[in-house]
């Protein structure tokens, strides 16, 4: 079945510096990779996405990149800022199925 | 863009009483729904699929005849918890997907906080 693991948490870090929360996926076929982010009380926002293999999905400064051969869709900014404190879900969707997998979240922390 | 509007955006009620949450597409027309609940401090857990018209999927070990998911129309699903407990106190989300939208795109509403006293 699909399966998505990603970076535990807490991640804390100051403010300029590179982010990086990892994201690794079992999937058959080729499924669509997602990060969602949530902000304190609040529901799930679409960050990025990426449908095929060597997309890159971008927004607000955060990138990441479809990596088949790695099965991976690691979330990168390169200066973050405290109001990216937030809890980010990396998540799949295969065609035929109608349910997103959602990786367990990682919370972030920025601090000036 | 999609938007789906979720209320209440919280909720206290009494041990027994039964709460109502709804979801509703604002500019698309939802051909399936997602409740999902979330406990404190971790991800999301999918509690029922709904496509309009038709019964609700429901996943392994989620009370079917407790939380009643109704998706009457093409822009409203409504879960409703019966009979609360203390333990059903959670953040509830819902989401709704639109082949329309091109990829399954998914849109998540704001979410409900219930707080069963």
């Amino acid at each position: 079945g699909n399966s998505v693991t990603q970076m535990e948490g807490p991640v804390t870090l100051s403010e300029e510096a590179f982010l990086t929360i990892n994201c690794t996926y079992t999937a058959t076929g080729y499924p669509s990779l997602f990060w969602y982010v949530q902000y304190p009380g609040e529901g799930l926002q679409l960050l990025l996405k990426a449908t095929k293999a060597d997309d890159k999905g971008s927004n607000k400064g955060f990138e990441a990149t479809y990596r088949k051969e790695t099965t991976s869709f690691h979330l990168e900014k390169g200066s973050v800022q405290v109001s990216d404190s937030a809890v980010y879900f990396c998540a799949l969707h295969n065609f035929g199925n109608e349910k997103l997998t959602f990786g367990t979240g990682t919370r972030l922390t920025i601090i000036p | 863009g999609a938007v789906v509007s979720q209320h209440p955006s919280w909720v206290i009620c009494k041990s027994g009483t039964s709460v109502k949450i709804e979801c509703r597409s604002l500019d698309f027309q939802a051909t399936t729904m997602f409740w999902y609940r979330q406990f404190p401090k971790q991800s999301l857990m999918l509690m029922a699929t709904s496509n309009e018209g038709s019964k609700a999927t429901y996943e392994q070990g989620v009370e079917k005849d407790k939380f009643l998911i109704n998706h009457a129309s093409l822009t409203l699903s409504t879960l409703t918890v019966t009979s609360a407990h203390p333990e059903d106190s959670s953040f509830y989300i819902c989401s709704a997907s639109s082949s329309g939208q091109g990829d399954y795109g998914y849109t998540f509403g704001s979410g409900t906080r219930l707080t069963v006293v």
